[in-house]
């Protein structure tokens, strides 16, 4: 089946307009996580959905950053008045959450979106 | 709060060798999950192999192991016969009860693996 989508591939803007990020998870999985990786760093946690609820939010680097999840699918990364540290990539992935105490799930990563603040 | 700690930023490997990719966490949480992905240039994040807290032997995945050393905190992945396609940045991550899912990624290793 398909995997996680992510659009746009590359986002270009400048420094103080607003940009929406967009990602498509796997059909039927109710997790969803955004990271964001800045050049050369690791994978840094931004939000997590869970249906359409967030109950975990506390990546998120400012109140500029917000994100919302309609139909338990869909999901927008939204950033307001960019400034050029919000550069970087992107990432969503999801995840089918199994019963019972268990970490494995495995998050499945979309390819992200390249986003440069000029 | 937990962390995970990579402290190779970059390692050069022979073709058909073995690799330890070093990774040591701290976490107050009883239970957790350690994973290991790879990023190739390519700039997808997959998924190598998995190890929970519990589990009593180390996690093995074809030519990826986990070395796991709980005591110690460190849970080690060992690419053995090394092959070109394994040029990539490794990541280590976990997850504990508190995080609501999300993994905490560590910096990562880039690993160059030469003819």
């Amino acid at each position: 089946g398909a995997g996680v989508s992510q659009s746009p591939s590359n986002k270009v803007t400048e420094k103080g307009k607003d940009v929406e990020l967009r990602c498509d998870p796997i059909s039927g999985h109710t997790a969803l996580y955004w990271y964001r990786q800045s050049l050369g760093q690791g994978l840094e946690f931004l939000i997590y959905f869970q249906g359409n609820s967030a109950p975990d939010k506390s990546g998120l680097p400012s109140d500029r950053f917000s994100a919302e999840r309609t139909g338990g699918s869909v999901s927008t990364l939204t950033i307001q008045r960019t400034q050029q540290e919000d550069s970087a990539v992107y990432l969503c992935a999801s995840s089918q959450p199994t019963s019972g105490a268990s970490f494995r799930d495995e998050q499945f990563f979309g390819p992200g979106t390249r986003l440069t603040v000029l | 709060a937990q962390k995970i700690t990579q402290t190779q930023p970059g390692m050069f490997v022979q073709e058909k060798e073995a690799v330890t990719l070093d990774c040591t966490y701290d976490t107050s949480d009883p239970s957790y999950g350690l994973f290991w992905y790879k990023q190739p240039s390519s700039g997808e994040m997959i998924f190598l192999i998995y190890q929970g807290s519990y589990d009593q032997q180390n996690a093995t995945e074809g030519r990826y192991s986990l070395n796991f050393q709980k005591a110690r905190k460190s849970a080690n992945l060992v690419i053995s016969a090394s092959q070109l396609g394994d040029s990539a940045m490794y990541f280590c991550a976990i997850r504990s009860t508190d995080s609501w899912g999300k993994l905490q990624f560590g910096a990562g290793t880039q690993v160059v693996v030469t003819p």
